[in-house]
Formats: structure tokens, sequence, C-alpha cells
């Protein structure tokens, strides 16, 4: 149980374009979701955390208008990456939690972003 | 800032020898802690987690963790290594005041036949 999955597994778009990115979970209600930016060799970096049908919340230093996140219902959350350039080029893993889950995040698979 | 320290950045062990990641972190209030697993082109796993009670945590594939308030460390190990053992390894604390999972840099392990 608890398997969030995202689609797609890796993207490759030219500079300039929007990319979305989802995050399902596909056997619980995810009370909230969080989306992490993980670059070669180092650790995830918490981007924004989103709660079904409010704003998401930002970390300090992520531009909002850039990564804008969607939280549609209590299985989908999106993460649209605007006019992407090659500096966004990352792994980004969404995760979720339920109410009965007591902080234990589940992973989904991550997408490999590539902007040329 | 809260942080998590991992000291090992990248081990390299022969099939059955004992493992011991370490993992200290800053924040000196309540806190949950985690260890997660990589494997090549797979997504995060749990390992083991704590939360309270015994500070000697067991966890799925032999793996265990021992919680040293005094010293802020989780600390993960394994008596003896598998090649199947090769992965990335995370080490992440949620603090009770944020609800944050703050990650550890990771420690690449390689496990040689």
């Amino acid at each position: 149980g608890a398997v969030v999955s995202q689609h797609p597994s890796w993207v490759i778009c030219k500079s300039g374009t929007s990319v979305k990115i989802e995050c399902r979970s596909l056997d619980f209600q995810a009370t909230t979701m969080f989306w992490y930016r993980q670059f070669p060799k180092q650790s995830l970096m918490l981007m924004a955390t989103s709660n079904e049908g409010s704003k998401a919340t930002y970390e300090q230093g992520v531009e909002k208008d850039k990564f804008l996140i969607n939280h549609a219902s209590l299985t989908l959350s999106t993460l649209t990456v605007t006019s992407a350039h090659p500096e966004d080029s990352s792994f980004y893993i969404c995760s979720a939690i339920y109410s009965g889950s007591k902080d234990e995040q589940y992973f989904g698979p991550g997408t490999r972003l590539t902007v040329t | 800032a809260q942080s998590v320290s991992q000291h090992n950045h990248h081990v390299i062990l022969s099939e059955a020898a004992s493992l011991e990641l370490g993992c200290n972190y800053s924040y000196g209030g309540t806190v949950n802690l985690f260890w997660y697993v990589q494997y090549p082109g797979q997504h995060l796993q749990l390992l083991l987690k704590y939360f309270s009670g015994d500070p000697l945590v067991k966890g799925i594939k032999g793996f265990e963790a021992e919680f040293i308030k005094s010293k802020f460390s989780f600390n993960l190990r394994k008596p003896s290594v598998q090649w199947s053992d090769t992965a990335e390894y995370f080490c992440a604390v949620i603090s009770g005041n944020t609800g944050k999972l703050i990650f550890g840099q990771g420690t690449t392990l390689q496990v040689k036949p």
C-alpha cells in the first residue's frame, strides 16, 4: 500500500517552454503532498508543500511563479515548470502523506527533467 | 537553521563486511528520524524510522539504527552487507515545530561482490 506515482518519468524540453509533472497517490488519499528537487550526487531539497484545495507553501528561494503547484484533488498534485531554462534541469520527486501515516512520507519514483 | 549531516559520502565495502553510516542533526527539540534508501533507478524507500520508545530501531533487510539523544545522532548499521545493498542512503529528520523533512547529503554505498 501507500504507492505514489509520477508522470512522466523523464522529459526533455526546449528552453522557454513549460513542463507539467504529475504526482498521484494510487491507493490512498493524500492530505499533503511535497515536492523536492534533487541535483546529481546531492540531497533532496524541499521546494514546496501542498494541501488539497489550498495554495502551496513554498520554501525560501523557490520562485512560486516559476514552479506552479496545483493540488486539485486528494490524489493528484501537479508541478509546472514555466519558461524552463537549462538550470532547471534536475530530478523532481514528490511525496505524500495521509492522515494515519504519522509523518512518514511516501515517495514517487521521480521525474528527470532535461532542458536543452 | 536545522540541518542533517552524514559524515560518509562514499563508502566501499566487500560483501559480509559490517556497515555503519553516521548521521547527526542539529535540532534540539522533539524529532522524528528516518533512514531512506534509493536503489539505482528506483524511488526512495523507507528503511526504518524512530518516533519514540526503544532507541534501537530495527528496519527492513537487516538494517538497524540507534538514536542517541545526547549525541544528536542516528547512525545506521548492518552487521553483514550484501552486494544488493549497493544504493544511496539518506538520513532525514522532521523536527517538531516545522513538520518538514530535512535530508542529509546522502551516502553512496558500493558493495563489492
